[in-house]
C-alpha cells in the first residue's frame, strides 16, 4: 500500500514568489493536516481539513491556505514567501478526525526560500 | 493553551544502555500523548500514545512511556538501545474532544555510539 505522498521533495523559491505543495493520502482517509517544521523545532499544526471542509486553522498568516479535492488529495499554497517560510512542510493523512485516529506522515517537502 | 517542553535536545548514549528522553506538558483541559520518532530525510512515525487506561504505554520497537498526571509526565524510555535508534524523537499532545490537531515539542536528538 502506498503511505502519505507528497510533491515535489525539494523546491528553491525566491522572496515574494508563491508556492504550491501538494499531498496525496492514503486510499480510503478523508483528512488530511499540514504542518511546518523549521530547523531544530518540532512540527506546528497549519491546517486540517476532512472531507474537503476546513476543521482546524493553527496560527498562520493569511499567505497560507490550503484545500482539499474530491479526491481527498490535498494543496497548500504560501504567497508572497518570506526566508522565514523555509522549512519542511509534512502532510498527514488519518481515516477520520479526533485523537482516536493515527495520523500517518509523509516524507515531506522540503521548501528553501532565497 | 497546551505546551509540550522536551528537556534534553541531545542524548548521546551508547549501544545496549537504557535511555530515557523527558517530556513534560501543561494544559488546562485533559490531554492526550504521543511519541513520534523522525529518522534523517523522512516524516513522522507514531511511537506510541496515551488515550486512556494503564499508564504504563508500550509502544513499537521495544520503546514503552508512562504517563504521570501529577508531575505532567510522560517520558519515554528503552531499556537497551540500538544504534538503528538513532533519530529524533518528538513529544505531542491533543486535546481531548478536539479534531486531533497536534502540538509538538521541540524534539530530543537521540545518539547511539558503538
Amino acid at each position: 500500500d502506498a503511505g502519505v505522498t507528497q510533491s515535489p521533495t525539494h523546491l528553491i523559491k525566491t522572496r515574494g514568489q508563491q508556492v504550491t505543495l501538494r499531498c496525496s493520502p492514503i486510499s480510503g482517509h478523508k483528512s488530511v493536516s499540514w504542518y511546518q517544521q523549521v530547523l531544530g523545532q518540532g512540527p506546528q499544526f497549519i491546517f486540517q481539513y476532512y472531507e474537503k471542509e476546513e476543521r482546524g486553522r493553527g496560527n498562520f498568516p493569511d499567505r497560507f491556505s490550503a484545500r482539499q479535492f474530491p479526491n481527498y488529495s490535498s494543496e497548500l499554497n504560501v504567497n508572497a514567501l518570506l526566508l522565514g517560510d523555509s522549512a519542511l512542510y509534512l502532510c498527514a493523512s488519518s481515516s477520520t478526525t479526533g485523537v482516536n485516529t493515527e495520523a500517518f506522515f509523509g516524507q515531506g517537502t522540503r521548501l528553501t526560500v532565497v | 493553551a497546551q505546551s509540550v517542553t522536551q528537556l534534553d535536545s541531545q542524548v548521546p548514549v551508547f549501544e545496549e544502555a537504557p535511555v530515557e528522553l523527558r517530556c513534560n506538558y501543561s494544559s488546562s483541559v485533559s490531554v492526550y500523548l504521543f511519541w513520534y520518532v523522525q529518522y534523517p530525510n523522512q516524516g513522522l512515525q507514531l511511537l506510541l500514545k496515551y488515550l486512556s487506561g494503564s499508564t504504563l504505554v508500550k509502544g513499537i520497537n521495544g520503546f514503552e512511556a508512562e504517563f504521570n498526571k501529577s508531575q505532567t509526565s510522560f517520558h519515554l524510555r528503552k531499556p537497551s538501545v540500538h544504534i538503528s535508534d538513532t533519530a529524533e524523537y518528538f513529544c505531542a499532545v491533543t486535546m481531548r474532544g478536539s479534531q486531533g490537531n497536534l502540538i509538538f515539542g521541540k524534539g530530543t536528538k537521540l545518539s547511539v555510539k558503538p
